[in-house]
């Protein structure tokens, strides 16, 4: 059954702390995004990549770092600059001109 | 990027056809328009797609007038499952898209 794993559902992070968030997908999609998403709010994109070792910032990249070493994973890391990390981040990805296909999110939240 | 503006909420009852419209302006020629269901702590799920005209599945229409500045969502006999955030967004599929705050849509008994 394809589609989109995001783990873990619920992260707690400590002061000071990176963490890192995983995003795989067996769609075979080229495309991989991550957004960010706060109470009442709609997603804001983080980063995003077209293709394999190539990944550009989004509109809210900073205090975030990602990886896209292989086409099936694209790993998020909040790092300690990041100063309000407690949200619910989404995992997205796609192919040619398909529209985006969303995993079910991780919620971070800091002890 | 065209930016979309669609209601805040809306309420509706069970068994009613809810349409949902949502106005872009700037959109593009090679843009599409895509609708999303949210529900509370999960993804985005696709409902429709469409580029011009009518599109109608298995869940939702979508009308799109020939200006393309505007586009409809339609849910035929809703449900009280249908209670969720839908989003519009605007793009080519190709880059990245804008979700804005979305709709957020109660559904009554």
């Amino acid at each position: 059954d394809g589609g989109i794993t995001q783990s873990p559902k619920y992260l707690f992070r400590k002061e000071g702390q990176n963490v890192t968030l995983s995003c795989e997908q067996n769609l075979n999609h080229d495309a991989m995004y991550w957004y960010r998403q706060d109470p009442g709010q709609g997603l804001r994109l983080i980063y995003y990549s077209q293709i394999v070792n190539d990944f550009q910032k989004g509109d809210i990249a900073e205090g975030y770092s990602v990886s896209r070493e292989k086409k099936e994973s694209f790993p998020l890391t909040v790092t300690s600059a990041q100063k309000n990390p407690t949200a619910f981040y989404l995992c997205a990805s796609s192919i040619e001109d398909r529209p985006q296909h969303f995993g079910d999110g991780t919620r971070l939240s800091i002890l | 990027l065209a930016k979309t503006t669609q209601p805040i909420s809306m309420d509706s009852y069970e068994g009613q056809e809810v349409n949902i419209t949502c106005s872009h302006n700037n959109i593009a020629t090679n843009d599409y328009i895509t609708w999303y269901q949210q529900f509370p702590s999960q993804g985005p799920r696709f409902i429709i797609q469409g580029y011009k005209t009518k599109v109608t599945n298995e869940v939702a229409s979508l009308f799109i007038p020939a200006d393309r500045k505007s586009s409809t969502l339609s849910l035929p006999r809703v449900s009280l499952s249908d209670t969720a955030v839908y989003y519009c967004l605007v793009g080519d599929n190709r880059d990245k898209i804008i979700f804005g705050k979305g709709t957020r849509l109660h559904i009554l008994p």
